[in-house]
């Protein structure tokens, strides 16, 4: 299995802050991943796919970048409504599919 | 439109089956490439993925639960189905289906998720 590690665990920053968050693959996953936001209870909502490409009426102040085992989200310009917990997801090998443990974002 | 709901029991003993029931709109499971996946999250912890079934009825089960799982569909209703036996209270949480992005397997569209407690 391809184990994936996020971090941080959470987050506080302040309205008009970068922010970023770290997701590291076990293996070589070839830019397959995606990002979700899911805002406190609600569904999660897909931000990024293969690593780097924003999924549709996402704003443009969320990015990804990264490659190989390493990967990235990045805030710009920190808005109230980023607050949520991001999840990074891998899909270059499975069985089984696999996610980030998570990084809550919180407005200090 | 593409939208997706979840339904399932609320309840269940533990040893029971769990059935749940996705109903999904905007989109077909006859269509090259779709698919639809079941996720799980206990209250307040990360997602686990469970179970994708494809447009051609290619299945693919988390390893860790196979034993357990079962998905299935049916395609003219716009339905998708899975089962998980002999649950536990582990298995209590919110499951969600999605739907499979055309060109990878994440997930493009999410339902509301439904609640599934496991209590004696």
């Amino acid at each position: 299995d391809i184990q994936m590690t996020q971090s941080p665990a959470s987050l506080s920053a302040s309205l008009g802050e970068t922010v970023t968050i770290e997701c590291r693959a076990s293996e070589d996953i070839y830019s397959n991943l995606a990002w979700y936001q899911q805002k406190p209870g609600n569904s999660p909502q897909l931000l990024i796919y293969d690593a780097n490409s924003l999924a549709d009426g996402v704003p443009s102040r969320f990015s990804g970048s990264g490659s190989g085992t390493q990967y990235s989200l990045k805030i710009n310009s920190l808005q109230s409504e980023d607050v949520a917990s991001y999840f990074c997801q891998q899909y270059n090998n499975y069985p089984p599919l696999t996610f980030g443990s998570g990084t809550k974002l919180e407005i200090k | 439109q593409v939208t997706l709901k979840e339904s399932g029991p609320g309840i269940l003993q533990p040893s029971q089956t769990l059935s749940l029931t996705c109903t999904f709109s905007g989109f077909s499971l006859s269509t090259y490439g779709m698919g639809v996946g079941w996720i799980r999250q206990p209250s307040g912890k990360g997602l686990e993925w469970l179970a994708n079934i494809w447009w051609d009825d290619d299945k693919y089960y988390n390893p860790s639960l196979k034993n357990r799982l079962t998905i299935s569909k049916d395609t003219s209703n716009n339905q998708a189905f899975l089962k998980i036996t002999n649950v536990d209270t582990a298995d209590t949480a919110t499951y969600y289906c999605a739907r499979k992005a055309n060109y990878g397997s994440y997930f493009d569209y999410w339902g509301q998720g439904v609640m599934v407690t496991v209590s004696s």
